[in-house]
């Protein structure tokens, strides 16, 4: 069955120092990924995705992610973490083979940054 | 430019009773769709549509129902409310069907089914 998996649910990184959110998934063939965001009491925000090309791929507020194939990863990360990154991260796949439309979302993972 | 707008932002309901959730998008968005957010659970479909006019299920469809009369607008039914509803439901929206688009989010529903 395709599943992703954020194995992590909870993120400490102090503030300044790199931080990496995993993400792993089981989709065959060439799959799509994305990464959103969600702070407190708000919709997800979209911050980057991989599609096809080069496997580090640039998005909003800083952040990057570097697709791996042989690992089946696209673990989200920054260089230097702000306490304002402080949110829960969806990673969301989506087989470009499928009829139905489906993104398939991880559990979440909380990042918090302390200052 | 307002996105994707939802209401109410929070309700309360009695088992049983029945209420719309409210979606609209003003950036002629072709595909919308309505998940439900649960701890731990990560994101369900319950529905999308593809176009005015057509609506198909998603993961989770049982006990709700949608119309996509206008491209702006996509109503979420419950039907006869149970506790089990109790969730957090959000629309989304991407500019098309095409698999590699980014949805865009409303900000959310809190719904409490007692």
């Amino acid at each position: 069955a395709q599943s992703v998996a954020q194995p992590e649910d909870q993120v400490n990184v102090a503030e300044g120092n790199p931080l990496t959110v995993k993400c792993t998934y089981s989709v065959s063939g060439n799959p799509y990924l994305f990464w959103y965001v969600q702070y407190p009491n708000r919709g997800l925000q979209f911050l980057l995705k991989y599609i096809t090309g080069d496997n580090l791929v640039k998005g909003s507020y800083g952040f990057e992610a570097e697709f791996n194939k042989s690992q089946t990863s696209f673990h989200l990360k920054k260089p230097s973490a702000l306490v304002s990154d402080s949110a829960l991260y969806f990673c969301a796949v989506r087989d470009p083979r499928d009829s139905n439309y489906q993104l398939i979302w991880g559990a979440g993972t909380k990042l918090i940054i302390k200052p | 430019n307002a996105g994707v707008t939802q209401t109410p932002k929070f309700q309360v309901l009695k088992t049983g009773q029945s209420m719309t959730l409210q979606c609209a998008q003003d950036m002629n968005h072709e595909y919308m769709s309505w998940y439900r957010q649960d701890p731990g659970m990560g994101l369900r479909l319950i529905h999308y549509s593809v176009g005015a006019g057509i609506t198909d299920q998603g993961e989770v469809p049982n006990g709700y129902n949608v119309s996509r009369s206008t491209t702006e607008d996509f109503p979420l039914r419950l039907l006869s409310a149970a506790p089990s509803q109790t969730s957090v439901y959000f629309c989304a929206s991407s500019y098309s069907a095409d698999r590699n688009q980014p949805q865009h989010f409303g900000d959310g529903t809190r719904l409490s089914i007692l």
